[in-house]
């Protein structure tokens, strides 16, 4: 059965305290690692797709690796305004398995 | 590009009666859209699954005459809560395909049945 596990369920940091959000998956047939951020009462903005293993992608402060098992989203030098859950997303062989998110706050 | 809209963005209804939620791609065609529902500190759960011009696909234990889903053209979907009831209040969220594998999501209805 296709799963996703994310981890911490939620961090605390001071800004421009740099960290990495977890996100573990088994899946049959790897078609896409998704990550999203969604703020409260809203629906998740799209951040990054990740294909293979290796791959990586950026995004100002944020980047993605892939590794066969596990995604981590690198948060470099956090702002207040990064402060938002994170979702992890892989897709197998038809439809997006979301895991429960990381809900980070950054503090000045 | 690639920007979903919900309309309404929060209901309150009555229990017994029936609200739609629409789902609209802006910019783009959408093969596919989804319908999720999220409970509080809860993952996105997908609903169904709907291409246009055919039936939903609905997911298991999702009752299909329960939440209607029309997908009318390849910019509109909609999500009928048929008969509410207190249990389903939630948060229901729309997405559209435009790639493959990618989704952009809506900005999400916060329904509430009393």
């Amino acid at each position: 059965e296709d799963q996703v596990t994310q981890s911490p369920e939620a961090l605390r940091l001071q800004e421009g305290e740099s960290s990495s959000l977890n996100c573990s998956y088994t899946v049959s047939g790897l078609r896409g690692l998704f990550w999203y951020r969604q703020d409260p009462g809203k629906g998740p903005e799209f951040l990054f797709t990740l294909y293979s293993a290796g791959e990586e992608k950026e995004k100002e402060r944020l980047k993605a690796t892939l590794t066969k098992k596990e995604s981590f989203l690198h948060i470099t030098a956090p702002k207040p305004e990064d402060s938002a859950t994170y979702l992890c997303a892989v897709r197998g062989t038809d439809k997006l398995i979301f895991g429960t998110g990381t809900r980070l706050q950054v503090f000045p | 590009g690639a920007v979903v809209s919900q309309h309404p963005s929060w209901v309150i209804c009555k229990s017994g009666t029936s609200v739609k939620i629409e789902c609209r791609s802006l910019d783009f065609q959408a093969t596919t859209m989804f319908w999720y529902r999220q409970f509080p500190k809860q993952s996105l759960m997908l609903m169904a699954t709907s291409n246009e011009g055919s039936k939903a696909t609905y997911e298991q234990g999702v009752e299909k005459d329960k939440f209607l889903i029309n997908h009318a053209s390849l910019t509109l979907s909609t999500l009928t809560v048929t008969s509410a009831h207190p249990e389903d209040s939630s948060f229901y969220i729309c997405s559209a395909s435009r790639a493959e594998y990618e989704q952009y999501f809506g900005p999400g209805t916060r329904l509430t049945v009393t």
